[in-house]
């Protein structure tokens, strides 16, 4: 089955304690992007990538890092998490044969930051 | 820098209504626009999309989407609304780059 899968899928963490939020692939797609979401603010991009060891950043990424060592994983984090980290966040890929436009997206990843 | 914005926060309506969700965005240039949905405890689904051609577009589950360049708008529009419609409904416009800009998003509560 063609699916973006997300790990924790809930996380309650304490502020500054370097968290990693992982996501994988595994339709093969070169773009992939971090989103979070927010009551009122709809999804903002945090980082995209769009091949493997090709980063950029999006709308919100400060206090944010990503890595793109694999085609099929696109981990999240998070080096000293602050409160206002606290969100909603969204994994999600797509292919070049789709002009990059048809993004499929993860279950999300519920982090609470104390 | 693109923004979209969607005209309602929350829509409530009864079953067999109508449905109208307005959405505007700000970019000038050539645009793809997405309508996503959001279930309750799930993640986003696409539920129609314009690249171009024919602005009016029809997408799953009985929704269309009509684009109108000159207003910069890309309305979802359904006839009749059921209960399990109800979501959170969220406009987004990619500008053939790898920028997503997504709305606010609106929700939609459908009661039986």
């Amino acid at each position: 089955e063609a699916q973006v899968t997300q790990n924790p899928r809930y996380l309650i963490t304490v502020t500054g304690k370097k968290l990693t939020v992982t996501c994988s692939q595994n339709m093969n797609h070169e773009y992939m992007s971090w989103y979070r979401q927010d009551p009122g603010l709809g999804l903002r991009q945090i980082y995209y990538s769009m091949n493997v060891e090709v980063t950029d950043k999006g709308d919100v990424p400060e206090g944010y890092k990503v890595s793109r060592k694999e085609k099929r994983n696109f981990p999240l984090i998070l080096e000293s998490p602050s409160p206002n980290q606290t969100s909603l966040y969204f994994c999600a890929s797509s292919s070049r044969a789709s002009g990059y436009n048809e993004q499929f997206f993860g279950p999300g990843t519920r982090l609470t930051v104390l | 820098a693109q923004s979209v914005s969607q005209h309602n926060h929350h829509v409530i309506l009864s079953e067999a209504a109508s449905l109208e969700l307005g959405c505007n965005y700000s970019y000038g240039g050539t645009v793809n626009l997405f309508w996503y949905v959001q279930y309750p405890g799930q993640h986003l689904q696409l539920l129609l999309k314009y690249f171009s051609g024919d602005p009016l577009v029809k997408g799953i589950k009985g929704f269309e989407a009509e684009f109108i360049k000159s207003k910069f708008s890309f309305n979802l529009r359904k006839p009749s609304v059921q209960w399990s419609d109800t979501a959170e409904y969220f406009c987004a416009v990619n500008n053939y780059g790898q920028n997503f800009v997504f709305g606010p998003g609106t929700r939609l509560s459908v009661l039986p």
